[in-house]
């Protein structure tokens, strides 16, 4: 089975363009959770999408922030414009059901550089 | 405000010896916790997790104990292997009003190295 797909790995780019960076769950999961990590600040949650919807985006920094989930196998996360501070990894993660205990599984990351 | 603390940035241990990594929470409604493992270039993976009603679980070479009086959590890598030096990351979560524990609080991570 594959597991949760992100891309692109890498992206380079220069104050204020757009970012959108992608992320295909496994199959058959419900929930997909955004984070990103920093040094300052480690792995923090930025938004949660169960079926579809998004429930809790207490995470996202600010308006340059978005991301939506059009359908069950795939979501977006777009920052608009970019700053260099928006440098990090940012983790997709999808879980069967977000509930008490199922596994929240990660993908491979995408290494964003903002110059 | 940091709410979950791993206070050592690095660990170094020989294979063959134990492991012990800690982590410190603040947040007293956190009550489902959770370790992960992380390979460079790679997400990080599930590797054991506790409920607060325990304060003991086990898997395989990996115990993790909780002391919630403490707030402390550890976890236990019996016997090390080379093949485990990663960097570990403790979570936490609450259990909210529709029962789930979505909202993960993750340390910054220990470098763990297992020489051989």
């Amino acid at each position: 089975d594959a597991g949760v797909i992100q891309s692109p790995r890498h992206e380079v780019t220069e104050m204020g363009q757009e970012v959108t960076l992608r992320c295909k769950p496994i199959s058959g999961h419900n929930s997909l959770f955004w984070y990103r990590q920093t040094m300052m600040r480690g792995l923090e949650l930025l938004i949660y999408f169960n079926n579809n919807v998004p429930i809790d985006d207490s995470g996202m920094p600010e308006d340059r922030f978005s991301a939506k989930m059009p359908n069950a196998s795939f979501s977006t996360l777009k920052i608009q414009p970019s700053e260099p501070r928006d440098s990090a990894v940012y983790f997709c993660a999808s879980t069967k059901r977000a509930g008490s205990t199922d596994t929240q599984y990660f993908g491979p990351g995408t290494r964003l550089t903002v110059l | 405000d940091q709410q979950v603390k791993q206070n050592s940035p690095s660990l170094s241990v020989q294979e063959g010896r134990i492991s012990i990594l800690n982590c410190d929470y603040t947040n007293s409604m956190f009550d489902y916790f959770l370790w992960y493992k992380k390979y460079p270039a790679e997400g990080p993976t599930f590797l054991i997790s506790i409920s607060s009603i325990k304060d003991k679980n086990e898997d395989g070479r990996f115990t993790v104990f909780l002391n919630k009086s403490a707030k402390h959590l550890s976890l236990h890598i019996v016997p090390s292997q080379p093949g485990d030096s990663a960097v570990y990351f403790c979570a936490a979560s609450p259990t909210n009003s529709g029962g789930s524990n979505y909202k993960l609080t993750f340390g910054k991570g220990t470098l763990l190295t297992v020489n051989p």
